[in-house]
């Protein structure tokens, strides 16, 4: 069974930082693009930014560049996102997808609250 | 303000059939990139429902399609469901912005 799990998330202060990650198992973890995606409360999706399978290549959304860095661990089948110098508005449930477009399948989301 | 365009709304009887609009633009929808379609169910991560603008992954019922013509595309449901009341999310990516981009999402109810 393809099984994604998210940890990590929680309340941190604007300008501080968080470290979210994703579990995977169930399937070739090494051969998939990754990707992150959020959804604020009560609002639609956002994609954030992705990694290719062996790391070499990272995208991102604008509005996170210079602020977020996604890494993997193919050994360890584990997805991270850090997240640096955090926002209200970064405040959103994170989703880690498996693919590049065509996400799927999904997490359960971790949610990540920017507030002082 | 999202660059897909989807209605806030639909809403239909048991049985009947809608349709969810997506509409982009050259540089998004109308490219070669791939469209797709997400259902999310109140209080669940979304899933993917229809992928490559056309095809359902497996266990998706026959019942959701997808289609796309130049800068639009649709998902259409068939023989409405109560499990079928979500919230559906077009997706594609934007060359311009060079993002993957969501629609605002659309609410289905069934009445």
């Amino acid at each position: 069974e393809v099984q994604l799990v998210e940890s990590g998330g929680g309340l941190v202060q604007p300008g501080g930082s968080l470290r979210v990650s994703c579990a995977v198992s169930g399937f070739t973890f090494s051969s998939y693009w990754m990707s992150w995606v959020r959804q604020a409360p009560g609002k639609g999706l956002e994609w954030v930014g992705n990694i290719k399978q062996d790391g070499s290549e990272k995208n991102y959304v604008d509005s996170v560049k210079g602020r977020f860095t996604i890494s993997r661990d193919n050994a360890k089948n584990s997805l991270h996102l850090q997240m640096n110098s955090l926002r209200a508005e970064d405040t959103a449930v994170y989703y880690c997808a498996r693919g590049r477009g065509g996400f799927g399948p999904w997490g359960q989301g971790t949610l990540v609250t920017v507030s002082s | 303000q999202s660059v897909l365009t989807q209605p806030p709304s639909v809403s239909g009887a048991p049985g009947q059939r809608v349709t969810i609009s997506c509409t982009g633009s050259s540089s998004n929808v109308g490219t070669d990139h791939d469209l797709n379609w997400y259902q999310q169910l109140p209080g669940t991560a979304p899933k993917l429902l229809i992928y490559g603008n056309t095809n359902r992954p497996s266990g998706v019922p026959d019942r959701f399609s997808g289609s796309k013509s130049g800068t639009s595309a649709s998902l259409a449901i068939t023989g409405l469901q109560a499990e079928d009341e979500a919230d559906y999310y077009c997706q594609s990516y934007d060359t311009s912005l060079s993002a993957y981009v969501f629609g605002a999402g659309t609410k289905v109810t069934v009445l």
